[in-house]
């Protein structure tokens, strides 16, 4: 089952910030989050693991609720090269310790001047 | 360097021909998978393998096979294609949680934009 992200698309001027979120209706053990740039593939940006800490990446960071199955995409001070469509994934623990990941639908994001 | 391939980067077919699309990876990775990519749906699992000779269906696997016979290939066949497979695929791979940190990290090749007439 997909997670659900939201908002589904956000415009911002260079500088703002954003939030973007994604739930899951199963426990979680880890939360990926990747970005894709048009016509090209989704790249990754940050894995959270269950028990984790919160992680970073220069101003993306991220959280993970484990209790909610939740976890947040932090923007701040949006800069153009953030735009493209961001895609959280969600794997669910697997005895033996293999993964698959389903993502969810993607957060349209657009950074104006 | 390690990298994902998939071949042809773009192909039309007609409806009800046999299409096979290739995925190759030197990264190697144990698990390999196999998204379609459509507006409005995200990127969906079609099927992934997580070993040689171990295939298993994603959520949208109807109309698609896959077989894995060496740890660096994974190829994707439409057995009949039809119009609703028109999409963009991404192959992807990734390492076993007990691999180089990071674990799990799903690495994309380039995709290939299938048309089906």
């Amino acid at each position: 089952q997909q997670p659900v992200q939201s908002p589904q698309a956000v415009i911002l001027r260079e500088g703002e910030d954003a939030v973007i979120n994604c739930s899951s209706s199963k426990a979680l053990y880890s939360v990926h989050w990747y970005r894709q740039k048009h016509g090209e593939a989704p790249v990754f940006l940050m894995i959270l693991l269950k028990g984790g800490e919160q992680k970073g990446h220069e101003k993306i960071s991220a959280s993970f609720n484990e209790k909610k199955q939740q976890s947040s995409l932090y923007l701040t001070a949006s800069q153009l090269s953030y735009s493209g469509t961001y895609f959280c994934g969600t794997e669910i623990g697997v005895a033996g310790g293999y993964q698959k990941v389903t993502f969810g639908i993607g957060t349209k994001l657009q950074v104006i001047p | 360097d390690a990298e994902i391939t998939q071949s042809p980067r773009h192909k039309i077919t007609e409806t009800g021909r046999q299409v096979t699309l290739a995925c190759h990876q030197t990264w190697n990775h144990n698990n390999m998978f196999w998204y379609r990519q459509d507006l409005g749906h995200g990127l969906r699992l079609i099927h992934y393998s997580y070993g040689v000779q171990d295939t298993n269906k994603g959520e949208v696997s109807d109309g698609y096979s896959v077989s894995r016979s060496n740890t660096e290939d994974l190829p994707l066949t439409l057995e009949s294609a039809a119009s609703s497979q028109t999409s963009v695929y991404f192959c992807a791979s990734s390492n076993d949680p007990k691999g180089l940190a990071p674990p799990g990290v799903v690495i994309f090749g380039p995709g290939t934009r299938l048309t089906v007439l």
